[in-house]
């Protein structure tokens, strides 16, 4: 979906070292969502956010730090806290789930592919 | 909390046969169900959705069936082409909050389906 953007597309860490990936959308939703995937493995949720200035820890947040103080920018911290960093990760994003809406599907980026140098 | 297992791992087809990717899940509130396909190094992209209050969807050559009462969902690819290889993952969802805001997405562990010419 082009109107997520992930940025970078590869990014290196060294030790002790945080680390910020960028995603930014043009699609007006409100909700917000980073994901980790590892090699054979599902999509496991990092953080979400469903409104600017609130954000929710996912199954994974150990290690990690985000922020919204912009409806379109949900950036992921990686910290020296989390040992074993290596993945590619995912922003998502989808509209609001309010009222009768009920689940609303979720659109994804390009990813960010995070190495330990 | 919720938890979606997918099988088979792998699946190879011959060009022109069916591919069948089975889900099950563990929370029976869960009520929507969205298929995404992932090509190598890229986004997962939806190809198809279903929620509870319908038993089949059909799009084109996709469809999926859900069965709530076993608690599990298939993805259906008739006419299989080469250019539908990829890992696909199935997801569940449990109804948002009553204030709404965001959806939940919990991921089965892929399949990676080789279309074969």
């Amino acid at each position: 979906d082009g109107g997520i953007t992930q940025s970078p597309k590869y990014l290196f860490r060294k030790e002790g070292q945080n680390v910020t990936l960028s995603c930014e959308q043009n699609l007006n939703h409100d909700a917000m969502y980073w994901y980790r995937q590892d090699p054979g493995q599902g999509l496991r949720l990092i953080y979400y956010s469903q409104i600017v200035n609130d954000f929710q820890k996912g199954d994974i947040a150990e290690g990690y730090s985000v922020s919204r103080e912009k409806k379109e920018s949900f950036p992921l911290t990686v910290t020296s806290a989390q040992k074993n960093p290596t993945a590619f990760y995912l922003c998502a994003s989808s509209t609001g789930t309010g009222g009768n809406l009920g689940n609303q599907p979720q659109h994804f980026g390009d990813g960010t592919r995070l190495s330990i140098l | 909390g919720e938890n979606v297992e997918q099988h088979p791992s792998t699946l190879s087809v011959q060009e022109g046969d069916s591919a069948v990717i089975k889900c099950t899940y563990s929370d029976s509130a869960s009520n929507y169900f969205p298929w995404y396909k992932q090509e190598l190094g890229k986004r997962p992209q939806l190809i198809i959705d279903i929620r509870s209050n319908v038993g089949e969807k059909k799009d084109q050559r996709i469809a999926v069936t859900l069965n709530k009462t076993a608690k599990h969902f298939s993805l259906h690819i008739t006419e299989t082409q080469p250019e539908d290889s990829a890992v696909y993952f199935c997801a569940a969802s449990p109804p948002p909050p009553l204030s709404g805001g965001y959806n939940k997405l919990i991921f089965g562990a892929g399949t990676r389906l080789a279309v074969h010419p």
